[in-house]
């Protein structure tokens, strides 16, 4: 099956600190990318869709300041935790899909954030 | 828009059954089933186009009645590694929810040896 690899698996850093979060698709060219956020014990929350070569399509309540999204390339998008905060500690998780409908989104392993 | 998913939780004997049901108060174009173990990303189950499609993969299967918008995930004989947490992601019509999932709440499965 489809693989997404997503780096760093998890990330501990002082408060103010930008974090950068990679994702890549590895056997096919994702021309849409999704980014989404885990709390404890919730579901998987859509911060924001991907798509190569545009600006990001970020979800109601998300700031775009603060969730910087960059999809380059076909197998590579980033999100930037810029200033993180306590608050922003939580699992993010990519996704990445193919450029035709009716297909699954295949997820990264997910990164886990703490923030001190 | 969140699809709604029943049961929150079940308990099960390896060897039982379970249905989870998904609804959806919107049109659906699509709904995708995802297991999730604790502390790892979404694994992807399957995902149902139409009306009336039904589908399966071992003991795991799944319905989707498109006129009542809900869709409904079979575990039969559980084991053990059916263990997780449910989710079923519900995809939209329209140009602007294209490929875009909106993730019921989670239906917590523990099968007991």
């Amino acid at each position: 099956g489809a693989v997404v690899s997503q780096h760093p698996s998890w990330v501990i850093c002082k408060s103010g600190t930008s974090v950068k979060i990679e994702c890549r698709s590895l056997d096919f060219q994702a021309t849409t990318m999704f980014w989404y956020r885990q709390f404890p014990k919730q579901s998987l929350m859509l911060m924001a869709t991907s798509n190569e070569g545009s600006k990001a399509t970020y979800e109601q309540g998300v700031e775009k300041d603060k969730f910087l999204i960059n999809h380059a390339s076909l197998t590579l998008s980033t999100l930037t935790v810029t200033s993180a905060h306590p608050e922003d500690s939580s699992f993010y998780i990519c996704s990445a899909g193919r450029a035709n409908g009716n297909q699954p989104q295949h997820f990264g392993d997910g990164t886990r954030l703490s923030i001190l | 828009q969140q699809p709604v998913q029943s049961p929150q939780a079940v308990i099960l004997r390896e060897g039982e059954d379970a249905v989870i049901n998904c609804s959806s108060s919107k049109a659906l174009y699509s709904v995708h089933w995802y297991r999730q173990k604790h502390g790892e990303a979404p694994v992807f189950l399957m995902i149902l186009l139409k009306g009336g499609e039904q589908k399966g993969h071992e003991k795991i299967s799944a319905s989707f009645n498109e006129k009542k918008q809900q869709s409904s995930l079979y575990l039969t004989a559980s084991q053990l590694s059916y263990s997780g947490t449910y989710f079923c992601g519900t995809e939209f019509p329209g140009g602007t929810s294209y490929g875009k999932l909106t993730f019921g709440q989670g239906t917590i499965l523990t099968v007991h040896p």
